[in-house]
């Protein structure tokens, strides 16, 4: 079935980077688009951006636009999300998230969340 | 970007009442307005997509309504195990903004 595994949670120092990766089974990779989510601790859910697993193609939340990058590896079926300069607000659990875009677009399938938490 | 509100912030139910949740868009998104169910520590699940579709193996007891600015979330007869935060998120353009999420809970 399908299944979106995230790796393992993280601690970074302030103005370190991270990047979790987000290994795709039971689906065509490249027919569908991967969102990146995140969460504070106690807080809401926040969009961050997406890629076309098949063109490479990006879209970023304008406050994440120059410190996020997201990539991804057609031959093993794994996106990653790379997030620069962290400050201690990014602490956070990040999701990645199955994409469907026909008109609307939907999230029907989530990686199990990797906590990053960014402490000195 | 196009804001997201949701209300009630929280609401307290009982096991078979019927409960609804609004959504209201700062401008038109169409029927671009999705709905997730987020349990404490576990990912969102996709339960409504495009507005009022049910998602595959979601129970019918759920449901969705609206369009343009304004959508509707109701649970029809409450059961204890959809204690959860629902989020409202839409896809009309990027950012894909959620709500603020509702916090349900058990009278």
């Amino acid at each position: 079935q399908v299944q979106l595994v995230q790796s393992g949670a993280e601690v970074r120092e302030p103005g370190a980077s991270v990047k979790v990766s987000c290994k795709a089974f039971g689906y065509t990779f490249t027919g569908y688009y991967i969102h990146w989510v995140r969460q504070a601790p106690g807080q809401g859910l926040e969009w961050m951006g997406w890629i076309n697993a098949n063109s490479g193609g990006t879209i970023y939340e304008k406050k994440f636009q120059d410190r996020v990058t997201m990539t991804r590896d057609t031959s093993i079926s794994t996106a990653y999300m790379e997030l620069s300069r962290l400050r201690s607000d990014d602490t956070a659990v990040y999701y990645c998230a199955r994409g469907y875009c026909s008109g609307d677009c939907y999230s029907d399938s989530w990686g199990q969340g990797t906590l990053v938490t960014v402490s000195s | 970007d196009i804001q997201m509100t949701q209300s009630p912030s929280s609401l307290s139910a009982s096991v078979g009442d019927r409960v609804t949740i609004t959504c209201r868009a700062s401008q038109s998104i169409k029927n671009y307005l999705n709905w997730y169910q987020q349990k404490p520590g576990k990912a969102p699940r996709l339960l409504i997509y495009t507005a009022s579709s049910l998602q595959s193996g979601v129970p019918s007891r759920f449901s969705g309504s609206g369009s343009g600015t304004d959508f509707s979330f109701t649970i029809s007869s409450l059961q204890p195990e959809d204690i959860a935060t629902y989020y409202c998120q839409q896809s009309y353009s990027a950012p894909h903004t959620f709500g603020q999420g509702t916090e349900l809970g058990i009278k």
